[in-house]
């Protein structure tokens, strides 16, 4: 089945700077790529997702690229805010035609003012 | 966005008992939702694919006669932890996804923390 690796499970970033997380997945049939934010005690929530036609997403400060062929996906926060502070999750679907994500471990993000 | 809550959002038990943790997709209609645990400062692990109208498929490891799921409609599964222990602790968030495409985006429910003393 599929396996979703994440690095690092840990980030810290000063405020203003930029972010980056990475996922390697291990199905080349995923092709859908969800990214999570998680607050404490709180359910995910989409921050952006990218499909496997697409090579990169951007929607305002946050950005996500794919590179099928080497299975790796990314998230790029950019000008960074307290308010980034969370657990981010990538997860992977598509393998077998099924919807089911499979998640990475995460990272937990904390931006330093 | 769509909305998917869950009921109760947080229960205590009994070691030995059963808890039942419903979950509902509040504006659109889900033929398919999944199970996911979480432990502390861990990741979300699926449990289980929730089918409208057919049995529940479950991950490897996990025990369907401890894990009951039914999905009697469109906009309700039910998750049933049956002879509760306290390794049973845990944080288990529902999902629905909006559409039948792999592609839908999967909304998640705000979760039930259960505590088994």
């Amino acid at each position: 089945g599929e396996n979703v690796e994440q690095h690092p499970s840990t980030l810290s970033v000063q405020e203003g700077d930029s972010a980056v997380i990475k996922c390697t997945y291990s199905d080349s049939a995923s092709n859908y790529f969800p990214w999570y934010k998680q607050e404490l005690g709180k359910r995910p929530q989409l921050i952006i997702d990218i499909r496997s036609n697409v090579g990169e997403k951007k929607d305002q400060r946050i950005a996500v690229t794919l590179n099928k062929t080497a299975k790796h996906f990314s998230l790029h926060i950019t000008e960074t805010q307290p308010e980034d502070s969370a657990v981010y999750f990538c997860a992977a679907s598509g393998s077998q035609g099924a919807q089911k994500l499979v998640f990475g471990q995460g990272t937990r993000l904390t931006i330093n003012p | 966005g769509a909305v998917v809550s869950q009921h109760p959002s947080w229960v205590i038990c009994k070691s030995g008992t059963s808890v039942k943790i419903e979950c509902r997709s509040l504006d659109f209609q889900a033929t398919t939702m999944f199970w996911y645990r979480q432990f502390p400062k861990q990741s979300l692990m699926l449990m289980a694919t929730s089918n409208e109208g057919s049995k529940a498929t479950y991950e490897q490891g996990v025990e369907k006669d401890k894990f009951l799921i039914n999905h009697a409609s469109l906009t309700l599964s039910t998750l049933t932890v049956t002879s509760a222990h306290p390794e049973d602790s845990s944080f288990y968030i529902c999902s629905a996804p909006r559409g039948t495409s792999v592609t839908d985006t999967q909304y998640f429910g705000p979760g039930t923390r259960l505590t088994v003393l």
